[in-house]
């Protein structure tokens, strides 16, 4: 039982290149969110899936592309990469209570 | 807007010598408040969820309580152990799923 699984755990981008962030879960919850962290910042919230087939933006989509690819899977995609964009990115899925359990992280270096 | 604020942004203890960490919060209709644990280069753990003012919930040496404007995360006779950056969060009822995170405190104890 892994939980919440992310891939890469590191990438180092030139601007302009474009990536996929990829995020599982084996827990069978339907909520599943992307974050960003950056220092003095918190958490903010890029996009996030309430279910299967339904995703919503969050605080700072822009940038970003997610694809809710089933019930298991979150993926999100940097386009064409901005050094405004380095940062640490983190899946997150929604429990019975609603807290949260999170990913180990992929941390994004844009040069 | 709903909002949350977390102070001192730093705090070092020695081992044994308690103190609070706060979390103010601004929310329209609070769902509820949580608290996590981020160890560096990992994901925020979960560890408390408050509903409503005066709730008290305690694990080890970690106590959060909860009032209609602020929680505090008391830690009593803290070990080096419990260094980490701890998290706080708020949900409220009109927000669906979304999650608002405190930027969090930095906790140090030293042997």
């Amino acid at each position: 039982n892994a939980g919440v699984t992310q891939t890469p755990k590191f990438q180092v981008l030139k601007t302009g290149q474009s990536m996929t962030l990829q995020c599982a879960q084996d827990m069978n919850h339907n909520s599943m969110y992307w974050y960003r962290q950056d220092p003095g910042m918190g958490l903010r919230l890029i996009y996030y899936s309430a279910s299967e087939g339904t995703t919503d933006k969050g605080e700072v989509p822009n940038g970003y592309n997610v694809s809710r690819l089933n019930k298991r899977e979150f993926s999100l995609r940097l386009e064409s990469a901005a050094p405004s964009q380095t940062s640490v990115y983190f899946c997150a899925i929604t429990a019975n209570y609603n807290e949260q359990f999170f990913g180990p992280g992929t941390r994004l270096t844009v040069l | 807007e709903d909002q949350v604020t977390q102070s001192p942004e730093a705090l070092r203890l020695q081992e044994g010598e308690s103190s609070s960490l706060n979390c103010s919060y601004t929310v329209s209709g609070l769902r509820g408040l949580f608290w996590y644990r981020q160890d560096p280069g990992k994901g925020p753990e979960f560890l408390f969820t408050l509903y409503s003012a005066g709730e008290e919930k305690e694990k080890e040496r970690l106590k959060a309580t909860l009032t209609k404007k602020e929680s505090f995360l008391h830690i009593t006779a803290p070990k080096p152990e419990d260094s980490a950056t701890y998290l706080c969060a708020v949900q409220a009822h009109t927000g669906g799923f979304k999650t608002i995170f405190g930027a969090g405190t930095r906790l140090f104890v030293k042997a």
